[in-house]
């Protein structure tokens, strides 16, 4: 069974530019996550879908950062502009539904800002 | 508000010396406590859940275990392999969704 993929897998960019990373769950996972995580911190959750709708984005700085999963299936996630602090592995995570279940992360996308 | 601690921070080993790596946690009510082991560069794999306090579960050299207030991941006669970040979460009842609260993770090298 194919994981979460995600791409691409390193970005740099400089501040005040945009950036958008892809996300692809499990098949049939109803559930995806978007996770920032800050180099030697564990991470930190940003927005979390049901299908393709938002159930908890209270984290998320929505003066900069966006997200959509138009569909269901596959979600973007926006920082426009980027500031040097949102240098961060941002890590997807699907899974199958919204109680107990395990969420499986993918490989993360590796942002520098400079 | 829901926090996770884990201890220590890095832990070296000899291979083949067990040893215990902590995670406390404060939650308004535990719906789950998830580990993870996170290679460099990768993204957390998933090793165990656990849901109540007495459970433990096991999954070749690690044994995770759960009281009300912390959980134990023991690690026996490790091997270099075993070298990775330990990452502890919980999931607490009543949040609007199933977020995943981490802990900073302890990383964890088995020297040969």
């Amino acid at each position: 069974e194919a994981g979460v993929a995600q791409s691409p897998r390193y970005k740099i960019i400089e501040k005040r530019q945009s950036v958008a990373f892809w996300c692809n769950p499990i098949s049939g996972h109803a559930t995806l996550y978007w996770y920032q995580q800050i180099l030697g911190q564990g991470p930190k959750l940003l927005i979390q879908f049901q299908n393709n709708g938002v159930v908890d984005d209270s984290q998320l700085p929505k003066d900069r950062f966006s997200a959509e999963r138009l569909k269901g299936v596959d979600s973007t996630l926006k920082i426009q502009p980027a500031k040097l602090e949102d240098s961060a592995v941002y890590l997807c995570a699907s899974s199958l539904g919204a109680g107990r279940e395990t969420q499986y992360f993918g490989p993360g996308t590796r942002l520098l800002v400079l | 508000e829901d926090q996770v601690t884990q201890s220590p921070e890095a832990l070296r080993l000899q291979e083949g010396e067990s040893s215990s790596l902590n995670c406390s946690y404060t939650v308004s009510g535990l719906r789950g406590l998830f580990w993870y082991r996170q290679d460099p560069g990768k993204g957390p794999e998933f090793l165990f859940t656990l849901y109540s306090a007495g459970e433990e579960k096991e999954k070749e050299r690690l044994k995770a275990t759960l009281t009300k207030k912390e959980s134990f991941l023991h690690i026996t006669a490790p091997k270099p392999e075993d070298s990775a970040t330990y990452l502890c979460a919980v999931q607490a009842v009543g949040n609007a969704g199933n977020m995943l609260t981490f802990g900073g993770g302890t990383r964890l090298m088995v020297k040969p």
